[in-house]
């Protein structure tokens, strides 16, 4: 089935380790977003992609890294530099161009510990 | 700063329609509008996505103000299952910078 694959579901880290969020897309989307949220709040994105080898800031994205070295994937670095990285991390893909959709995985939860 | 502007909360009577209002008064041209909503510790699911014209789909409708800065979101017959947050956001076609506010979490009551 097509669809966008967050993994894992619950992640542990101890604090000062980097952790690396996987998300993986076979809906061959050029854009990709990477977004965090914390109990009862919204969204904030972190960065975004939109295509191959090319990446750009959002709203948070200090402790933060990403790479696109691939269309499928958009993986998330979580450094020891993000003082909170407890939280709870969501990854879309949506088609470049036209007015179409965003999809969503189910999420990665990380706790830092 | 956030591109639009919802309500925190609203309660609709299961069988009601629901009608959720969302404020972006500084929206282009190019800007579409979309509703999703995410269903507690899920992934975001979209619902429904408009330019000008009124829009409806199996899950809603869309109406969208002349003037293009208002909206509003209608779940005519709110189930339980349709009690989650809802997010309006604004999103231009050719830039992926999509930005999410806090949303207007919904309480669909027996």
């Amino acid at each position: 089935d097509g669809g966008i694959t967050q993994s894992p579901k619950y992640l542990f880290r101890k604090e000062g380790q980097n952790v690396t969020l996987s998300c993986e897309q076979n809906l061959n989307h050029d854009a990709m977003y990477w977004y965090r949220q914390d109990p009862g709040q919204g969204l904030r994105l972190i960065y975004y992609s939109q295509i191959v080898n090319d990446f750009q800031k959002g709203d948070i994205a200090e402790g933060y890294s990403v790479s696109r070295e691939k269309k499928e994937s958009f993986p998330l670095t979580v450094t020891s530099a993000q003082k909170n990285p407890t939280a709870f991390y969501l990854c879309a893909s949506s088609m470049r161009e036209g007015n179409t959709e965003a999809f969503f995985g189910q999420g990665t939860r990380l706790t830092v510990v | 700063d956030a591109k639009t502007t919802q309500p925190t909360s609203m309660d609709c009577a299961e069988g009601r329609a629901a009608n959720l209002p969302c404020n972006h008064s500084t929206i282009s041209g190019n800007e579409y509008v979309y509703w999703y909503r995410q269903i507690h510790s899920q992934g975001p699911q979209y619902i429904i996505h408009g330019l000008k014209n009124n829009e409806t789909n199996e899950m809603a409708s869309l109406i969208i103000t002349e003037d293009r800065k208002s909206s509003t979101l209608i779940l005519p017959h709110a189930t339980l299952r349709d009690t989650a947050v809802y997010y309006c956001i604004v999103r231009v076609v050719h830039n992926n910078d999509m930005r999410f506010g806090a949303g207007t979490r919904l309480t669909v009551k027996p």
